[in-house]
């Protein structure tokens, strides 16, 4: 069955510096999404991506954050400088089309910082 | 802001029992619900979803009811398993937006 693949499974980083999470989604679905999940916490959306281009996104997404479709089958959220609080589960989930279809979840990266 | 929440945050049923997992949801323009399964280290795993012009959806061994009336969703797990023991979420959105997340039951299955 198809899968969304998540890379890494576990990101240490230093406050202040730059992170990109990998993500491949599921092949023929055109709706990305990425989500965070702070420990013990819900799921919390940031953002949506659909043909090249942000959709729409949560409070959380700020300035700091930016999601990239470099080639055909990578979507990648990157974190321009990060704090303590970005310490959380990241998830990124794909759907076949927007609305009222399931999104299909990846493992995740925990992303630690220090 | 409108928000989706779960009744009970554990809940322990003996192996063979039929389990039910409650959740609530303020939005009532939401057409849209999903439940998911999430095991230690793993992402969200899609069970069923349900649209709001039904009130009744089964699949393997699960089934989803929801009642618009009260804005209530519920998912019944038949026969539960020890594999069944995980956090499980339910989710809505309406038309394009977002999915908003519930803070999730622990279901411990008793052998």
């Amino acid at each position: 069955e198809p899968e969304v693949t998540q890379t890494p499974s576990h990101q240490v980083t230093q406050m202040g510096q730059e992170v990109i999470l990998r993500c491949v989604p599921i092949s023929n679905h055109l709706y990305f999404y990425w989500y965070r999940q702070i420990l013990g916490q819900k799921v919390e959306f940031l953002v949506s991506f659909y043909n090249n281009e942000i959709s729409e996104k949560s409070e959380i997404f700020d300035d700091q954050f930016s999601v990239e479709r470099p080639d055909g089958s990578n979507f990648t959220l990157k974190i321009r400088s990060t704090k303590l609080e970005d310490s959380a589960m990241y998830f990124c989930a794909s759907s076949e089309s927007g609305g009222n279809q399931p999104q299909h979840f990846g493992d995740g990266t925990r992303l630690s910082i220090l | 802001g409108e928000s989706v929440g779960l009744h009970l945050p554990t809940l322990s049923v003996q192996e063979g029992d039929n389990s039910i997992i409650n959740c609530a949801y303020s939005n009532s323009a939401s057409d849209y619900f999903i439940w998911y399964k999430q095991e230690s280290g793993k992402g969200p795993q899609f069970i069923i979803d349900i649209r709001s012009n039904m009130d009744k959806r089964q699949g393997q061994r699960v089934t989803v009811l929801l009642n618009k009336t009260v804005k209530h969703l519920s998912l019944q797990i038949a026969a539960t398993q020890p594999g069944d023991s995980a956090v499980y979420f339910c989710a809505e959105n309406e038309g394009n937006t977002p999915l908003v997340f519930g803070k999730g039951t622990r279901l411990s299955v008793i052998a």
